[in-house]
């Protein structure tokens, strides 16, 4: 089974609203990771949050990261149709070595 | 910089037939990875190594062998396709950061068909 789970599984909104996507895991991590795939491309990395951390911020994105409830959040504020993609969240688990666990994504499409 | 580069983009195979799948990267990165990524899945790990001259296994490791004779290459095997490793595989690195694994560098991805 997945270590993380996200949800919605797809989201569509209008450019200019705020997109938010949550992401859930099973075990202890040391940190959690949001990715972004444009179609038929790689992934590209997003941000980092550390279990330490309850929330982070870089340009348009806001995520958040609640260790009790074992959930993340990643909201994109005033997307733009080149936000659309698919986005994924990744946990490094504790004690798990080096290497990330990826959850199924949420594909996001903004609209003009 | 060429970041993660991936060969080939795109191959079909037929069942039974083996191939070798290159991963180059100039980032001198000690970590790689190998992912493969199919529908409604997310991404899953095969193969990895944590450094030059050793791997170590994922989570769907079976069918699959990798070697990481230099540091700056990953190559991902198959030794006998079969349809159910009909995929994307996806190639990333990471630079070492202690305790904590840090982002991934993803190649654009190679596209395998088996029939």
């Amino acid at each position: 089974s997945q270590q993380g789970e996200e949800d919605p599984q797809a989201l569509s909104i209008q450019e200019g609203e705020n997109a938010t996507m949550n992401c859930s895991y099973k075990t202890s991590i040391n940190n959690l990771q949001w990715y972004r795939q444009n179609s038929g491309r790689g992934l590209v990395h997003l941000i980092l949050i550390r279990s330490n951390e309850r929330e982070k911020h870089s340009g348009r994105l806001r995520v958040t990261l609640d260790t009790s409830k074992k959930s993340s959040s990643l909201l994109i504020t005033a997307s733009r149709a080149a936000d659309t993609a698919s986005y994924f969240c990744a946990t490094a688990v504790t004690g798990g070595g080096n290497k990330l666990t990826f959850g199924t994504g949420t594909q996001l499409k903004v609209e003009l | 910089n060429a970041g993660v580069t991936q060969t080939p983009k795109f191959r079909v195979l037929k069942t039974g037939q083996s191939m070798t799948l290159l991963c180059a990267q100039d980032m001198n990165h000690e970590y790689m990875y190998w992912y493969r990524q199919d529908p409604g899945m997310g991404l899953r790990l095969i193969h990895y190594s944590v450094g030059e001259g050793t791997t170590a296994k994922g989570e769907v490791p079976d069918g699959y062998n990798v070697s990481r004779l230099k540091k700056q290459n990953f190559l991902l095997g198959l030794e006998s396709a079969a349809p159910s490793q009909t995929s994307v595989y996806f190639c990333a690195s990471s630079y070492w950061q202690g305790a904590y694994t840090g982002e991934l560098f993803f190649g654009e991805g190679s596209r395998l068909t088996v029939l």
